[in-house]
């Protein structure tokens, strides 16, 4: 399995910061990379899918870069519905495989 | 707009088979451009992929749980269902329910989620 490692898995940070979170694969996923945000006791929604595309209706202070092993998602000017928990996913390769996690908190 | 809702027992027996069923509305389960798929997550962890299935029957399982999982689909009722065999509480989490859009090359993200069921294994 591809195994996903996301850091950090806490981020304390104020409203209109700039925040960014890593996620690395363990092996080459080429640009097959999904973010998505979770709320407590919600589903979890879809934020960027293929590494940079932004889904529709997201607000584009979300941004996701990179590509092979090393991917980020930022979150420019951090806005009071934001803190949430974030999760990369990978779809290269079966079995799908998501990140531990990211609990982006208010510092 | 698409809609994906969960149902079934909240609780199952150890040993016994999970059975959830998802109903798909405001769009067609028969659509070559989706796959049909359970993830879960057991309270307060991460969230774990469990296989998927097309409108034809094509399934796809997580090795870890290959050998108790079944996914089937009925087009007739737009729905389709997860059982999961010989249950402990390790099973015990949310179960949700998604769409995979169908891109060129196979099941991609997920873009649309169930709002998930917990399912609790206890006797």
């Amino acid at each position: 399995d591809i195994q996903m490692t996301q850091s950090p898995s806490t981020l304390s940070a104020s409203v209109g910061d700039r925040v960014t979170i890593t996620c690395r694969a363990s092996q080459s996923i080429s640009s097959w990379l999904a973010w998505y945000q979770q709320k407590p006791g919600k589903a979890p929604k879809l934020l960027i899918y293929k590494a940079s595309n932004l889904e529709s209706g997201v607000p584009s202070r979300f941004s996701g870069s990179g590509s092979g092993t090393e991917f980020t998602l930022t979150i420019f000017s951090l806005q009071p519905d934001d803190f949430a928990t974030y999760y990369c996913q990978q779809y290269n390769t079966y079995p799908y495989t998501f990140g531990r996690g990211t609990k982006l908190e208010i510092k | 707009q698409l809609q994906l809702q969960e149902s079934g027992p909240g609780l199952v027996k150890p040993s016994e088979t999970l059975s959830l069923t998802c109903t798909v509305s405001g769009g067609s389960i028969s659509s070559s451009s989706s796959y049909w798929g359970w993830i879960r997550q057991p309270p307060g962890k991460g969230l774990e992929w469990i296989g998927n299935i097309f409108y034809s029957g094509t399934t796809s399982y997580n090795p870890s749980l290959k050998s108790r999982v079944t996914i089937s689909v009925d087009t007739s009722k737009s729905q389709f269902s997860l059982k999961l065999s010989s249950v402990t509480a390790a099973d015990t989490a949310v179960y949700f329910c998604a769409r995979h859009p169908g891109v060129p090359r196979g099941p991609g993200w997920v873009d649309y989620w169930g709002q998930g069921t917990l399912v609790t294994v206890s006797s």
